[in-house]
């Protein structure tokens, strides 16, 4: 299947300073990534599509200046996360959609963030 | 939007029993059903996924039922074994770049 790579996988920060996640499709160009949010014991919470070349739709709540995404090429997404804070704590976890199957979304490793 | 319901929550099994997990959705746009199993801090990984033009597929031990007329689908796992423990994800999506929209998922103990 098709191979989708997130890095850092464990980040620790302080209060105040931005993190930044990449996400990438190694063997297929994606068009459409996603990023998603789970809590421990949770489901995974969509917060924002993002498509090549322009701009990101966020999902109602999650705000915008706070979760920067860039998906400046086919193969690479970005989420920043910014001033973050300790409710920033989270599994992030991005997906591609392309490959062979349409609709069929392959997961990154996620990348646990813990803020002090 | 879709909204996703799942059941049961947790299901603990004897090894070599089955496990059925259900799930509903509302938008009835949505065409493409996957499950996706999660280990403890890993990435979910596609087990199987049905689309709405057939009504059941089977992969070995695992498979997948839809009713689009009641719009639920369900997963059935056969002869389960303890490598099956993990939680269990069920999704909904319709056609395009629409992203999937997940269940709360299902904690699945095998008991040896």
């Amino acid at each position: 299947g098709a191979v989708v790579s997130q890095h850092p996988s464990w980040v620790i920060c302080k209060s105040g300073t931005s993190v930044k996640i990449e996400c990438r499709s190694l063997d297929f160009q994606a068009t459409t990534m996603f990023w998603y949010r789970q809590f421990p014991k949770q489901s995974l919470m969509l917060m924002a599509t993002s498509n090549e070349g322009s701009k990101a739709t966020y999902e109602q709540g999650v705000e915008k200046d706070k979760f920067l995404i860039n998906h400046a090429s086919l193969t690479l997404s970005t989420l920043t996360v910014t001033s973050a804070h300790p409710e920033d704590s989270s599994f992030y976890i991005c997906s591609a959609r392309g490959g062979t199957g349409a609709g069929i979304q392959y997961f990154g490793a996620g990348t646990r963030l813990s803020v002090l | 939007g879709e909204n996703v319901e799942q059941h049961p929550s947790t299901l603990s099994v004897q090894e070599g029993d089955s496990a059925v997990i259900k799930c509903t959705y509302s938008d009835s746009a949505s065409n493409y059903f996957p499950w996706y199993k999660q280990e403890l801090g890993k990435r979910p990984q596609l087990i199987i996924d049905i689309r709405s033009n057939v009504g059941e597929k089977k992969d070995q031990r695992i498979a997948v039922t839809l009713n689009k007329t009641a719009k639920h689908f369900s997963l059935h796992i056969t002869e389960t074994q303890p490598e099956d423990s993990a939680v269990y994800f069920c999704a909904a999506s319709a056609s395009g770049n629409t992203p999937l929209v997940f269940g709360k998922g299902t904690r699945l103990s095998v008991i040896a």
